[in-house]
């Protein structure tokens, strides 16, 4: 399995500022995900990022608002902009598993609180 | 589209009771089939996994059967402990897709009490 390690683990932002999330993965990967949990819900994949190109985001998700980088293949950023208390939530960024596994691994998560 | 219903919670035990969590789900295909368990402030963890029909996921005393007749894979545990206490997600892989991208379950908050 990979060992994920996400910063920072927690945060308290303004409204109407950013934060950016970042995630280190121990070995190469190809792609990683980054997933939001709102309060009491499930999780919910925001963009798949393969590095080299842009990320695909899922319906509801748009690059304006969650900016995300891949400089390289242990490395990604998650940016929450312009933010607003509904972007409560932890985020969290995954890998994919070994081959045909088809699991995914999960980083511990970003608990972010917007005020 | 592709889907996952689970068991909602709370769902509060004594130790050394019997737990079932049950999860269907609805996919076009053939998914992989996922338990993940989150312990109180943590992220989550891969619990136990079957990738094909009939196959069982077993891990740490939990155990789920890939039912494709019933499209279900509830978790099961003989004897649940205090740290068992944790959120558990059913989850599957997009059946027709190249990557690992998940579909979970909304969650099942099981509390187990001494």
């Amino acid at each position: 399995s990979a060992v994920i390690s996400q910063k920072p683990s927690r945060d308290i932002c303004q409204r109407g500022t950013s934060l950016t999330i970042q995630c280190q993965v121990d070995s190469q990967v190809t792609m990683m995900f980054w997933y939001r949990q709102q309060p009491g819900q499930s999780l919910t994949l925001i963009a798949t990022a393969n590095q080299g190109s842009e990320a695909t985001y899922e319906s509801g998700f748009v690059i304006d608002k969650f900016p995300i980088s891949r400089p390289n293949l242990t490395f990604s950023t998650l940016t929450v902009s312009n933010m607003s208390p509904e972007d409560s939530s932890i985020y969290l960024c995954s890998v994919e598993g070994r081959v045909g596994g088809r699991e995914a691994f999960f980083g511990q998560g970003t608990r972010l609180t917007v005020v | 589209g592709d889907s996952v219903t689970q068991m909602e919670g709370p769902v509060t035990l004594s130790e050394e009771a019997f737990l079932t969590i049950n999860c269907t789900y609805t996919a076009t295909g053939y998914p992989s089939l996922f338990w993940y368990v989150q312990y109180p402030g943590e992220g989550l963890q891969l619990l136990l996994k079957a990738t094909k029909a009939d196959d069982k996921g077993s891990n740490k005393g939990f155990e789920a059967t890939y039912r494709k007749e019933t499209t279900s894979f509830h978790l099961e545990k003989g004897s649940v402990q205090v740290s068992d206490s944790a959120v558990y997600f059913c989850a599957l892989s997009d059946p027709g897709g190249a990557t690992n991208k998940l579909i979970f379950g909304t969650g099942t908050l099981l509390a187990v009490q001494p």
